[in-house]
């Protein structure tokens, strides 16, 4: 069965311009999840999916990230005008079931996007 | 809102020797808690996870972690390092009444000397 993909692997951008991160999670999987990594940070909840509706988007930063997963299957984020401080690295996960609060589904992570805005 | 705090960015064992990866959270209302581990290159895996029942988890790897409450911890052991488990690990906790997100700590990197 193939993991959580995610693509590019790396991008590296100047100030102002737009990136877009993909991620594919495990075929199956209702929850769909963004996470972020500032360098020398923990990594932060952004959002999370439940099919195509979203759940939950209250770390979302501001509103130049934008997030979509048409049709339930993969999702992307978007980046518009990126700045220095979006540098990071960027993970998605799935998890199985729909689930309620407080889902003891286990979230499989993908090996993330590294962004770099120069 | 919940924190997780984990002592020690770097950590570095002989192989053969004791791995202790101390994690503390906090919480008003009990958590599930979870450890993950980064491979170069590769993204997050489970290593184990508590949600209820048995306070000490065994895990993948040879990894176990043990939940105390009173003490709002739940530190990862493996009682003898090998060369492969170099890599940085996360402690994980999720609030029930919070959604299904997940709240890292800062990440413990562990270093292997042969």
């Amino acid at each position: 069965e193939a993991g959580v993909t995610q693509f590019p692997s790396h991008s590296v951008i100047e100030k102002g311009q737009t990136v877009t991160l993909r991620c594919d999670p495990i075929s199956g999987h209702d929850n769909l999840y963004w996470y972020r990594r500032v360098m020398g940070k923990e990594i932060k909840f952004l959002l999370h999916f439940v099919k195509e509706s979203k759940q939950d988007e209250s770390g979302m930063p501001n509103n130049r990230f934008l997030a979509e997963r048409t049709g339930g299957t993969y999702s992307t984020l978007k980046v518009q005008p990126a700045e220095l401080e979006d540098s990071g690295v960027y993970f998605c996960a799935s998890s199985q079931r729909m689930g309620g609060q407080g889902s003891t589904d286990t979230q499989y992570f993908g090996p993330g996007t590294r962004l770099t805005v120069l | 809102a919940q924190s997780v705090t984990q002592l020690g960015s770097h950590v570095s064992v002989s192989e053969g020797a004791l791995v202790l990866l101390r994690c503390n959270y906090s919480s008003s209302v009990p958590p599930y808690l979870f450890w993950y581990v980064q491979y170069p290159n590769q993204g997050l895996q489970l290593l184990l996870k508590y949600t209820t029942g048995a306070t000490l988890v065994k895990g993948i790897n040879g990894f176990e972690a043990e939940f105390k409450k009173s003490e709002t911890s739940f530190h990862l052991t493996k009682p003898s390092a090998h060369m492969s488990d170099a890599a940085e690990y996360f402690c994980a906790v999720r609030i029930k009444a919070a959604g299904n997100k997940l709240t890292f700590g800062g990440g413990t990197r562990v270093l292997v000397k042969p």
